[in-house]
């Protein structure tokens, strides 16, 4: 019932893009994303429900399709405070509860 | 705003000890969680609590017990820990339940937990 998400791991230059993965195996409800600094607690980014939508939050945007049961997670112009893992927690359709994936590092160097 | 909070912050055990990991949250929250976080596995579930007076198993509750005290307290107790216990754990909060809500849960910074 774990989403997978890819990629595992990715290092960035400031300004560079990227895309992070989260699939599921199971008819989706929600996708919340969050972000974990090291030694931290997760902190919430957003929440796609079910619908398609694409949502934004600063330089990091976010889409769900529920009919492939994915979501990619985009970050633009990457910024050194941006490093982080990143983890998508799906809600399945008539469940309680999130799943977490195993996170993505993503890493941003000068 | 304190958020959500958990004591104590690290701690050390031996085998067959117990202890009791305390959460509270003070934004009036109804429904309140316990994860554990280990290496390469993310976050699991191990128990929730929906609203004051009820919880419920997730995936990893072997081993575990939980007590809604009221509703901005949610205690996680290790009857007789064990090594494959020794994990971050941590507390999250959210307005009503994750399921067929847009509410997201808030975490605690979290307790390590070391078994020898």
């Amino acid at each position: 019932q774990q989403p997978v998400q890819s990629p595992q791991a990715v290092i960035l230059r400031e300004g560079e893009d990227a895309v992070i993965n989260c699939s599921s195996s199971k008819a989706l409800y929600s996708v919340h994303w969050y972000r974990q600094k090291h030694g931290e607690a997760p902190v919430f980014l957003m929440i796609l429900l079910k619908g398609g939508e694409q949502k934004g939050h600063e330089k990091i945007s976010a889409s769900f399709n529920e009919k492939k049961q994915q979501s990619s997670l985009y970050l633009t112009a990457s910024q050194l405070s941006y490093s982080g893992t990143y983890f998508c927690g799906t809600v399945q359709t008539g469940a309680n509860n999130l799943f977490f994936g195993t996170g993505t590092r993503l890493t941003v160097i000068p | 705003n304190a958020g959500v909070t958990q004591t104590p912050k690290f701690q050390v055990l031996k085998t067959g000890q117990s202890m009791t990991l305390q959460c509270a949250q003070d934004m009036n929250h109804n429904s309140m969680y316990w994860y554990r976080q280990d290496p390469g596995m993310g976050l699991r579930l191990i128990y929730y609590s929906a609203s004051e007076g009820t919880t419920d198993k997730g995936e990893v509750p072997n081993g575990y017990n939980v007590s809604r005290l009221n509703k901005r307290e949610f205690s996680l107790r290790l009857e007789s820990a064990a090594p494959s216990q020794t994990s971050v754990y941590f507390c999250a909060s959210s307005k009503v339940g994750t399921g067929r809500s847009n509410q997201p849960q808030h975490f605690g910074d979290g307790t390590r937990l070391s078994i020898l």
